[in-house]
């Protein structure tokens, strides 16, 4: 059974820190891991990543995928109070073309206090 | 803006009534999800849509039912509603560059 575990489940640190949020994940024919942000309403899209090594970024944001050691990580540099949400990790199986499942962790619960 | 719209954003209904979800894109995407998100939890997927071909996961249960009349639009049909079927329902489509959510319909069950 594919499965996606994210950690930490939870973290509060203060506005200006950096925090690193991981992804490990077990994917028969893995295809891609894709992060999204989730405030109280539907996930937004962030990143999809296929290729290990090549880092994605997006102002503050940024991830990387290793596919040797099964694992994902997403950075989030001086952070805001409104990055204050839960961070979901999701894997694919390249079951071709553009039909794919999303096997998604338990999400991180970040908390950015002023 | 191509997307995927989801009526309504919160719904309340009785225990035991039936009710019914719905989910337009304008993306021209043939794949299309429902994902169940309780609170607290990861999105579990129910079933999806290629094209026409209705794929159910394994662990759904039979109380829920999906109708895809053509490529623009799905509906969530939720037979006889119980307690532990209050949650978000997350509508998705797929392309090769990644999934699109709608902004999700909270249901509330009385």
């Amino acid at each position: 059974e594919d499965k996606v575990v994210q950690s930490p489940l939870s973290l509060v640190v203060h506005e200006g820190d950096t925090v690193t949020l991981n992804c490990s994940y077990e994917v028969t024919n893995f295809r891609s891991l894709l992060w999204y942000k989730q405030e109280k309403k539907a996930p937004t899209f962030l990143f999809m990543l296929t290729s290990s090594g090549i880092e994605k970024k997006s102002g503050r944001l940024s991830s990387i995928l290793d596919k040797k050691e099964l694992f994902s990580i997403l950075n989030i540099t001086a952070t805001q109070t409104g990055d204050s949400a839960v961070y979901l990790c999701a894997a694919s199986p390249n079951s071709g073309g553009s039909n794919y499942k999303l096997t998604f962790g338990k999400g991180t619960l970040l908390t950015v206090n002023p | 803006d191509a997307m995927v719209i989801q009526n309504p954003r919160y719904q309340v209904t009785q225990f035991g009534k039936p009710v019914t979800l719905s989910c337009s894109q304008t993306l021209n995407h043939n794949v299309m999800y429902w994902y169940q998100q309780k609170s607290s939890q990861a999105p579990k997927l129910l079933f999806h849509y290629y094209d026409k071909d209705f794929n159910n996961e394994a662990d759904t249960p039979d109380n829920f039912q999906s109708r895809r009349p053509n490529t623009s639009f799905c509906f969530l049909d939720i037979r006889s509603p119980g307690l532990g079927d209050a949650a978000m329902y997350l509508c998705a489509t797929s392309s090769l560059y990644g999934y699109t959510f709608g902004s999700g319909t909270r249901l509330t069950v009385v």
